[in-house]
């Protein structure tokens, strides 16, 4: 077993709709979880960072992590087709000071 | 720019043949990370540096690969010998030490082996 799953997808969305991606792990030292967005042939994005457990909002992006479940989410409302990428989740035990342990990435299409 | 930023941008080269890539971490960012991305799949740690000392390698670094931070700035990536399951993206990455923030991506070098 992975220490991070992912489905990759494809995800393929209408424009405006609300996309859901999510991430489980298995090592309960991760206390840092990320989301990069990565455009093709283009190198990771940092999206959304949170701490331990709780959600995050940013925008149209809205993060959660459930530690106890060992579950976490990516939400993006109003969808655009600018939002079209693989999305990455990623974590560690210490943030950035520690290497980051990703899932496969998601890709996502928005149609408009 | 004061992003991370590697070079070359692509690579392709022959089997068997060596290639080295540059990263030029954000300034002031102590720690600079190599990953591997293949086709399909998220970045894979290869190894760190903190200032010049390199202080992981990942079991996926082989005797053909070696890096380097000889100044603690600007790190090199070389693999020898080249074999075609080397192609993919090898990405850099840089952060300031004891951050509990991200790490940050550069636009990666992408190498194909023919």
């Amino acid at each position: 077993q992975k220490e991070v799953e992912q489905d990759p997808g494809p995800l393929s969305v209408p424009e405006g709709a609300i996309v859901s991606l999510n991430c489980t792990y298995s090592n309960s030292a991760f206390q840092y979880f990320m989301w990069y967005r990565q455009y093709s042939r283009k190198g990771p994005e940092l999206l959304m960072y949170t701490y331990s457990s709780g959600n995050k909002e940013d925008g149209r992006f809205t993060a959660q992590v459930d530690k106890s479940s060992k579950y976490i989410s990516l939400f993006i409302r109003d969808s655009q087709p600018s939002d079209s990428a693989t999305y990455l989740c990623a974590m560690s035990g210490q943030g950035g000071s520690e290497k980051l342990v990703f899932g496969k990435g998601t890709k996502l299409t928005v149609n408009p | 720019d004061t992003g991370v930023s590697q070079n070359p941008r692509h690579k392709i080269t022959k089997r068997g043949q060596n290639v080295t890539f540059r990263c030029d971490p954000i300034s002031e960012h102590n720690r600079l990370y190599w990953y591997r991305q293949t086709l399909g799949q998220g970045p894979e740690f290869l190894t760190y540096f903190q200032n010049e000392a390199q202080l992981e390698k990942s079991r996926l670094l082989s005797d053909r690969f070696s890096a380097e931070r000889p100044k603690g700035s600007f790190s090199t990536l070389e693999i020898q010998r080249t074999e075609q399951g080397d192609s993919a993206m090898y990405l850099c990455a840089s952060t300031p030490v004891g951050a509990t923030d991200t790490q940050y991506f550069g636009p990666g070098t992408r190498l194909t082996v023919l």
